[in-house]
Order: C-alpha cells, then sequence, then structure tokens
C-alpha cells in the first residue's frame, strides 16, 4: 500500500505558482520522498526526490518540513503544460530493495 | 533525466498469442527494473521488480508464469504476456533505475487483445 496521502484534485491558476502537498507520516529515517507526474497516456516523469534538505531543479521545488511527515512540491509558474497527475512517493534506494509504489496522486488543472 | 525507452508503444494481438514487450535504458545501467500496469483513470499497479542477472519478484496476485520477465542485461528487461486473453488488455509501463536510485519511465505500451 502506498505510504503517501494527496488531496486528489487541485486547481490552479496559469503563471500562478502551484504547492501540492503530500503527507507521508510513517516515513522511515532511510526513506527518500519522490515527485513524479503523468500526464495523459504517457510513463509517468520524474519531477525532484530529497531525503531531508529542501531540493530545488529547473521542474520545481520540494519542501520538506523538519519531522520529515510532510512535504510540498512547488511549480513556480505553472503553465498549461503542467496541467497532469502529480504523485508523491516514499522509497529507499532501490539497492536497499526500495519498491516506487504508487497512490492515488493529486490530479493538477491549471486553468487559464 | 535519462531516457528509458519502450517498444512497441502499441500492439493488438489476438486471443491465445503471446506478447513482448521490450524496456530499455539509454544512457545509463539499470540494476534494477519494475513492471507496472494501468487501468484507465487508475493509478499504476506494480506488477514485479527485477534485478539484472536474477529472477524478478512479482507482487502479490500476479502470476509469473502469465507475466514472463526478463532481465538479461543492465540495459535490457522484457515483459512476455503467454496466452493473452481480452482482461489483459491494459496500459504496461516499465521503469529503470540505477545506483543512483531514481527510477525513470519508459512511455508506456497500450495492449489491446482481440
Amino acid at each position: 500500500d502506498a505510504k503517501t496521502t494527496q488531496p486528489p484534485s487541485m486547481d490552479c491558476a496559469e503563471g500562478r505558482a502551484a504547492n501540492l502537498p503530500c503527507n507521508h507520516s510513517t516515513i522511515s529515517g532511510n526513506e527518500y520522498v519522490y515527485w513524479y507526474r503523468q500526464i495523459h497516456s504517457q510513463g509517468p516523469q520524474y519531477i525532484i526526490h530529497g531525503l531531508k534538505n529542501n531540493e530545488t531543479n529547473e521542474m520545481a521545488s520540494l519542501i520538506i518540513t523538519e519531522d520529515r511527515k510532510s512535504s510540498t512540491l512547488i511549480l513556480p509558474h505553472a503553465t498549461l503544460r503542467d496541467t497532469a497527475v502529480y504523485y508523491c512517493i516514499v522509497r529507499v534506494a532501490p539497492n536497499q530493495g526500495g519498491k516506487l509504489i504508487f497512490g492515488q496522486g493529486t490530479e493538477l488543472s491549471v486553468k487559464p | 533525466g535519462a531516457v528509458v525507452s519502450q517498444h512497441p508503444s502499441r500492439v493488438i494481438c489476438k486471443s491465445g498469442t503471446s506478447v513482448k514487450i521490450e524496456c530499455r535504458s539509454l544512457d545509463f545501467q539499470a540494476t534494477t527494473m519494475f513492471w507496472y500496469r494501468q487501468f484507465p483513470k487508475k493509478s499504476l499497479m506494480l506488477m514485479a521488480t527485477s534485478n539484472e542477472g536474477s529472477k524478478a519478484t512479482y507482487e502479490q496476485g500476479v502470476e509469473k508464469d502469465k507475466f514472463l520477465i526478463n532481465h538479461a542485461s543492465l540495459t535490457l528487461s522484457t515483459l512476455t504476456v503467454t496466452s493473452a486473453h481480452p482482461e489483459d488488455s491494459s496500459f504496461y509501463i516499465c521503469s529503470a533505475a540505477g545506483t543512483g536510485g531514481s527510477a525513470f519511465f519508459g512511455q508506456g505500451t497500450r495492449l489491446t487483445v482481440v
């Protein structure tokens, strides 16, 4: 079973920041937080991941709370192409047997 | 991100035949590969995990004789759906992870069994 909880859907205005929350209150010390997104009928796309520290890349920022029980994915300037289902996943590294188990995700709709 | 190529993207086959789906990591060595199945408007369901040179580990409820997985090299894994039936019609997706940990996904294969 997925170890994360996400709202089923969210709306965001184009050009504004999209903040997608994720609850992972049972996360273990060696588990990472990963974010992926899936645009209709395509394979999921890797966005970002982190362990304890906040992370930023060209796509998004990941803010992890100090207790690591929740995190927020931030798309700083959402575009219509960011409309997708966003998945938050916690897992250990593959060489430790980590699997990617998908929950239901958040369906983000970016509106003009 | 790294590139994972999945082939074919779409396949239609007759009931009772077998279908092979290939998953290749093009620019990194995939020590672990994952195979998923996805039904319309549903999330991805993990079917099995394979490590290069080892037998795949199947999730509960997935028939290993039905869904044959081979991970013979660090860049290639295959999923063969044997004796396919209409209920096997689905979207199949592979994912590959290297030693760095991040996993990257193929484009998916839409299988239709008629």
